[in-house]
């Protein structure tokens, strides 16, 4: 069964709208998560590692006060797209590992649609 | 910053007949994934390699770590219509926990 669970799996929404995503860690803690972003036919592409109980790491590019995330506990963290816009559309899939050199769970992904 | 290459980006292959997928890296890794996506799924841990020139096999799937852990390569035998998707390699450099998705191979299969 799942490892990770990720929701909502699919949202449409309007321009402006802030979307929270949530992953969680079903039966291991995990210190880190990882958020990703993939376009369609491309590749995933890291966006940020969240830490439990401080900030996050963001890559290059990627707007730290756009994508807010929270880690406030070994097995959930949250993604909120805020004041989202329609270049923000893409499928958002985060990931776990019970060690950080452990192969990665992922959740189902999220679909994010804006209108 | 490191890098994953993977080629090729498509792969159409006859059912029954064999195909390979290769990743190189710019910078020697601690271990090497594969994973799966499916259609409108989510990518699917298949294996992890991480001793120099490793070789794990899978049933039909056959993965192999290079001797300088850069470079690694899936081969497929005998392709059915159920290994239709996306096989991703993801590298782990040393002293870092990230991953580097190289851009995967789309394989489609004709029966």
């Amino acid at each position: 069964g799942a490892v990770v669970s990720q929701h909502p799996s699919r949202v449409i929404c309007k321009s402006g709208t802030s979307v929270k995503i949530e992953c969680r860690s079903l039966d291991f803690q995990a210190t880190t998560m990882f958020w990703y972003r993939q376009f369609p036919k491309q590749s995933l592409m890291l966006m940020a590692t969240s830490n439990e109980g401080s900030k996050a790491t963001y890559e290059q590019g990627v707007e730290k006060d756009k994508f807010l995330i929270n880690h406030a506990s070994l097995t959930l963290s949250t993604l909120t797209v805020t004041s989202a816009h329609p270049e923000d559309s893409s499928f958002y899939i985060c990931s776990a590992g019970r060690a950080n050199n452990q192969p990665q769970h992922f959740g189902d992904g999220t679909r994010l649609s804006i209108l | 910053g490191q890098q994953v290459m993977q080629i090729p980006q498509y792969q159409h292959v006859q059912e029954g007949e064999d195909f390979t997928t290769y990743c190189n890296s710019s910078t020697t890794l601690s271990n090497i994934q594969w994973y799966k996506q499916r259609p409108g799924g989510h990518p699917v841990f298949l294996i992890q390699l991480v001793k120099s020139g490793e070789v794990k096999k899978q049933k039909r799937l056959t993965f192999q770590f290079g001797e300088a852990k850069k470079n690694s390569s899936l081969h497929i035998t005998a392709t059915q219509t159920t290994d239709v998707g996306t096989y991703f390699c993801a590298g782990q450099p040393l002293n870092d926990y990230k991953l580097s998705f190289g851009a995967g191979t789309t394989v489609t299969v004709r029966a």
